[in-house]
């Protein structure tokens, strides 16, 4: 079945350094990558959402890669702050369908 | 601004008895959703529904109905809460096929069957 992986293990950062997290897919060619930031006790809310025909998009602080070959996404925050601590959630879908396909997410943490 | 309501944030009820948890989104989506969400299992979809009378089963429905009357409000059912059915549920809604499919969001409600 189709699968979104991504690294259980929290990321610790400090502040100010880019935090990259990552997002692999199987059993299947998702269409699109999405990009959701959850924190404690509320709904996920979207951020990034890259198409599989490009290769990097950009938001803010924010960059989000797709590589078909690697059948892998990257997300990154550049000069990350204590508010960026979050989980972050990665979702794919094959396109014209209606549902996506979570990750478990992968939180990270930015210390002071 | 998407909006994605909750009946309540959070809710206590016992074993055997019947749940309605309620959702209502206000940006005309024709597409909603209910997961449940666990530590290390992430988001499990239930139910969801391409438009008013009609659902779709999940991937984990057991235990759970849902019902859709009019487009803007998705209910999800427990006709026997179960302490196993103690969880976090979250709404969401998109736009039909052809958009991005990009989902928004309730605030969750937090459901403790003792």
């Amino acid at each position: 079945s189709q699968k979104i992986e991504q690294n259980s293990e929290a990321l610790n950062i400090q502040e100010g350094k880019t935090a990259t997290l990552t997002c692999n897919y199987t059993n299947y060619s998702p269409a699109y990558l999405q990009w959701y930031r959850q924190d404690p006790g509320r709904g996920p809310v979207f951020l990034l959402l890259i198409r599989e025909n490009e290769k990097e998009k950009r938001k803010e602080r924010l960059k989000v890669t797709f590589d078909t070959t690697l059948k892998q996404s990257l997300f990154h925050i550049t000069a990350s702050q204590p508010a960026d601590s979050a989980t972050y959630l990665c979702a794919g879908t094959a396109g014209g369908g209606n549902k996506l396909t979570f990750g478990t997410g992968t939180q990270l943490k930015v210390e002071l | 601004d998407v909006k994605v309501t909750q009946s309540s944030r959070y809710l206590v009820k016992r074993t055997g008895e019947k749940v309605f948890l309620e959702c209502v989104q206000d940006m005309d989506h024709e597409n909603m959703f209910w997961y449940r969400q666990d530590p290390g299992l992430g988001l499990r979809l239930i139910y969801f529904s391409y438009d008013v009378k009609m659902k779709e089963k999940g991937d984990i429905p057991e235990g759970y109905s849902v019902s859709r009357e009019k487009k803007e409000r998705f209910s999800l059912i427990l006709e026997s809460a179960s302490t196993n059915q103690t969880s976090m549920y979250l709404c969401a809604s998109s736009y039909p096929p052809g958009h991005t499919d990009t989902q928004y969001f309730g605030p969750g409600t937090r459901l403790t069957v003792l």
